[in-house]
């Protein structure tokens, strides 16, 4: 069956740490993959996307995320966590005609 | 502008009140949908309209009632709901609905109560 994992429900960073938050799919071709982040009580905003190419990505607010075929993973990483991160975020795939939502994971930041 | 709007921000309905939730994009995106989110779960799509037509219904109850009147805007009509449909309804719109272009811009919500 096709799956999207994100195995972290909840992590906590201190601020200034390095985050990495896993995702992994379940697919047989190349999807297209995302990253959403939340904000309680608000929409989604894409963060960055993969389509083909540059296996490593930049996405908005220094966040970056690495394609890695071998391992079906697209894990998101920041090398510094402010407070503002603080939300929930959510890997997601498309393929053919559907669109996937992992099932998020929860980033809280401590000071 | 890559902004979709939605209203209301918050709705409280009872169960037989008839509502509508508006959602609009001026990005000339040919696909636009809405989904459901309950808190601390990811979004489920309920529709999607591909160029104004419904593409996919994702055996949502008829209560819930889609509706694109053009290409910018779209619609939920709500009737006769049940407390367990209260969530965040967000809709999102994307350049098309092909997996290249399943980058799909977000609304705010619409935090929907019914009583």
């Amino acid at each position: 069956a096709q799956s999207v994992t994100q195995p972290d429900i909840h992590i906590t960073v201190s601020e200034g740490a390095s985050l990495e938050l896993r995702c992994n799919y379940s697919y047989g071709a190349t999807p297209y993959l995302f990253w959403y982040v939340q904000s309680p009580g608000q929409g989604l905003q894409l963060l960055l996307k993969y389509f083909s190419g540059d296996t490593l990505v930049q996405g908005i607010k220094g966040f970056e995320a690495e394609f890695k075929r071998s391992q079906s993973s697209f894990n998101l990483r920041k090398p510094s966590v402010h407070w503002s991160d603080a939300a929930e975020y959510f890997c997601a795939v498309g393929t053919g005609n559907q669109f996937y939502f992992g099932t998020g994971t929860s980033l809280t930041v401590i000071p | 502008d890559t902004e979709v709007t939605q209203t209301p921000k918050h709705l409280v309905m009872g169960m037989t009140n008839k509502k509508s939730l508006k959602c609009e994009q001026h990005m000339g995106h040919r696909a636009m949908y809405w989904y459901k989110q309950k808190a601390k779960k990811p979004p489920e799509l309920m529709f999607v309209y591909s160029y104004e037509k419904l593409s996919i219904n994702e055996s949502v109850p008829s209560r819930f009632s889609p509706e694109c009147p053009n290409s910018s805007l779209l619609n939920l009509h709500l009737h006769a709901l049940q407390p367990e449909d209260s969530a965040l309804y967000l809709c999102a719109s994307s350049q098309d609905h092909r997996p290249k272009d399943y980058e799909q811009y977000f609304g705010p919500g619409t935090r929907l109560t019914v009583t």
